[in-house]
């Protein structure tokens, strides 16, 4: 089945610095990405959707110049929190979709923890 | 706002088959109904999708009623392993975009 890889899956970091994370399509090449969000015991959030080689579209309320995102190759998306707060702790997941009808089901990759001290 | 009502939780004695409802009464026509569930600490897994007929696979059933206006999700032999959240989800209109609503707790009881 189709594969999404996260890295990392656990990051803790000092109040100020930029994280980035990365989501590969492992076995299939991904013509949209997304980033989502999840605090705890909450449902999932979508960020942002980003299609490769163009700019993300992000979610009313996200600010795009905190969370950076580039969709630079069919198979990597990455997401960059940018002078991260504590606030900005969560978990975030990435997902993929394969082709350009509305109908494949999107496949979600393992989530990355983020702890901001 | 989230296009899918589904109960909160839901209890289901191990080996017994487990049945999740929702709701989508707003469906559109061409709108696939997907569900998918999330494991503690993991990323949502894929189960099944459909349109309008009942759809099987490995994993659990899809049965959809005729209206559309909801779904049962059917696993039929409840393992441990199973008890997750629940999600069905019908994607915004005319996008790729998936709206979560707040899904159902599974709990499998040995």
């Amino acid at each position: 089945g189709a594969v999404v890889s996260q890295h990392p899956s656990w990051v803790i970091c000092k109040s100020g610095t930029s994280v980035k994370i990365e989501c590969r399509s492992l076995d299939f090449q991904a013509t949209t990405m997304f980033w989502y969000r999840q605090f705890p015991k909450q449902s999932l959030m979508l960020m942002a959707t980003s299609n490769e080689g163009s700019k993300a579209t992000y979610e009313q309320g996200v600010e795009k110049d905190k969370f950076l995102i580039n969709h630079a190759s069919l198979t990597l998306s990455t997401l960059t929190v940018t002078s991260a707060h504590p606030e900005d702790s969560s978990f975030y997941i990435c997902s993929a979709a394969w082709d350009s009808s509305f109908n494949q089901p999107q496949h979600f990759g393992d989530g990355t923890r983020l702890s901001i001290l | 706002d989230a296009k899918t009502t589904q109960p909160p939780s839901m209890d289901c004695a191990e080996g017994r088959a487990a049945n999740l409802p929702c709701n989508h009464s707003t469906i559109s026509g061409n709108e696939y109904v997907y569900w998918y569930r999330q494991i503690h600490s993991q990323g949502p897994q894929y189960i099944i999708h459909g349109l309008k007929n009942n759809e099987t696979n490995e994993m659990a059933s899809l049965i959809i009623t005729e209206d559309r206006k909801s779904s049962t999700l059917i696993l039929p032999h409840a393992t441990l392993r199973d008890t997750a959240v629940y999600y069905c989800i019908v994607r915004a209109v005319g996008t790729y975009k998936y709206i979560f609503g707040t899904g159902t707790r599974l709990k499998v009881l040995a």
